[in-house]
């Protein structure tokens, strides 16, 4: 079946840095991506949809210069954390539609990113 | 705005018990219903779904039925296994215009069943 893969898994990085975070679509193409976090025992919040050649959209309160998502190919989307910080440790998930109906998605791994 | 509540977990269960996990969801116009299971290690997958009331959901012995007039989707298992130990969410689906829908998600259940 359709898989989507994230790497990496997870990611320790120090303040102030930033850290890119990949989502592909491994034997399907996908125009539409989707970024999730997670909290610890919290819900998946939907932060942003990315769109193939063109620009992403994001969820209300969600900083679009601070987490850059690029949406390069049709299996590749990457999501940049830029200037971490500690509140930005968080579990990352992007999901990718199967199809046009794109309620029915696939989705990644997940990426457990820690800032210090 | 859009919203859906489960039972908090987690839930412990011996094998062959009876499962419910309850879902109930805030939405405006007629939003799709689905369960998630998300397996250790691995990305949520899509467990089962129903797009329009009285429509019942069912895959790998689970069960949920769409019911508007109480606007709930509880999730339920005549007998559960060891490899139904996961976490589970319970999503809704709204269309945001072209083909573009969103997904809100409760916060999840884990669900641990012992031998």
């Amino acid at each position: 079946g359709a898989v989507v893969s994230q790497h990496p898994s997870w990611v320790i990085c120090k303040s102030g840095t930033s850290v890119k975070i990949e989502c592909r679509s491994l034997d399907f193409q996908a125009t539409t991506m989707f970024w999730y976090r997670q909290f610890p025992k919290q819900s998946l919040m939907l932060m942003a949809t990315s769109n193939e050649g063109s620009k992403a959209t994001y969820e209300q309160g969600v900083e679009k210069d601070k987490f850059l998502i690029n949406h390069a190919s049709l299996t590749l989307s990457t999501l940049t954390v830029t200037s971490a910080h500690p509140e930005d440790s968080s579990f990352y998930i992007c999901s990718a539609p199967k199809n046009r109906a794109n309620y029915e998605q696939y989705f990644g791994p997940g990426t457990r990113l820690t800032v210090t | 705005g859009n919203s859906v509540t489960q039972m908090e977990g987690p839930v412990t269960l011996s094998e062959e018990a009876f499962l419910t996990i309850n879902c109930t969801y805030t939405a405006t116009g007629y939003p799709s219903l689905f369960w998630y299971v998300q397996y250790p290690g691995e990305g949520l997958q899509l467990l089962l779904k129903a797009t329009k009331a009285d429509d019942k959901g069912s895959n790998k012995g689970f069960e949920a039925t769409y019911r508007k007039e109480t606007t709930s989707f509880h999730l339920e298992k005549g007998s559960v296994q060891v490899s139904d130990s996961a976490v589970y969410f319970c999503a809704l689906s709204t269309f945001r215009g072209g083909s573009n829908y969103k997904l809100t998600f409760g916060k999840g259940t884990l669900l641990t069943v012992n031998p």
